[in-house]
């Protein structure tokens, strides 16, 4: 597999339940990010690891729970989510988070309905 | 508080050109980058200006006034796979991406 990738693509959950969304890069960087993309607002991010550490938590709720286990993959932990919380979570990646011209590879991102 | 803004749709005919806007009011600048998203589909990379003035990359061409805090991105000889949303992004002093909300361009035949 090249680029980054995201499983599941769809989810749907109850607001009781508990899942986990996985993110993998196969480009050897070493940073990666969680977006938050609703319709018609921008992407929020959400959380930021950049070698393993992580950077950047923008006040996300603590029913959004990251891991980053290694510098290719990174989970996003959910529990007892609320309705608002249906979105498009993407994951991206980059060299590292620090340099100006940083490009991110975004992956197809989870689509999550929560009920 | 850090703002971009650019329109929140736009039609165009296909073989025409159109430019897409994008304003921003940030904390420090390092950088605005220009991402197409296809419905249902992951942001990808266009282009990237740090320095004033024009950067031209095929069909795609992106401009950049750091001192009128101003982008555009000016697509040539559209094509229907030209129809998708096209997002501008700002790196603010903390290197982190600020994101506008996307822009929606629509070709007509």
């Amino acid at each position: 597999e090249t680029g980054v990738t995201q499983t599941p693509r769809h989810l749907v959950m109850g607001m009781t339940n508990k899942k986990s969304l996985k993110c993998e890069q196969h480009l050897g960087h070493n940073a990666m990010y969680w977006y938050k993309q609703s319709a018609k607002k921008p992407l929020e991010l959400m959380f930021v690891y950049n070698f393993k550490e992580q950077t950047e938590n923008n006040s996300v709720p603590s029913r959004f729970s990251p891991e980053c286990p290694n510098s290719s993959h990174l989970f996003l932990h959910l529990h007892t989510l609320q309705p608002e919380d249906s979105a498009l979570y993407l994951c991206a990646s980059s060299q590292d988070g620090t340099s100006p011209y940083n490009e991110q590879f975004f992956g197809p991102g989870t689509r999550l309905t929560v009920l | 508080g850090q703002n971009i803004d650019q329109p929140t749709e736009m039609t165009a005919t296909e073989g025409a050109i159109v430019q897409i806007n994008c304003t921003y009011q940030t904390s420090g600048f390092n950088g605005l980058f220009w991402y197409q998203q296809h419905a249902g589909e992951a942001p990808t990379f266009l282009s990237y200006n740090v320095l004033d003035g024009l950067e031209e990359k095929g069909r795609f061409s992106s401009f950049l006034s750091r001192s009128k805090g101003y982008s555009y991105l000016l697509l040539k000889e559209l094509q229907m796979k030209d129809s998708a949303s096209y997002l501008c992004a700002v790196r603010d002093s903390n290197y982190q991406l600020i994101w506008g909300a996307g822009t929606k361009l629509i070709i007509k035949p």
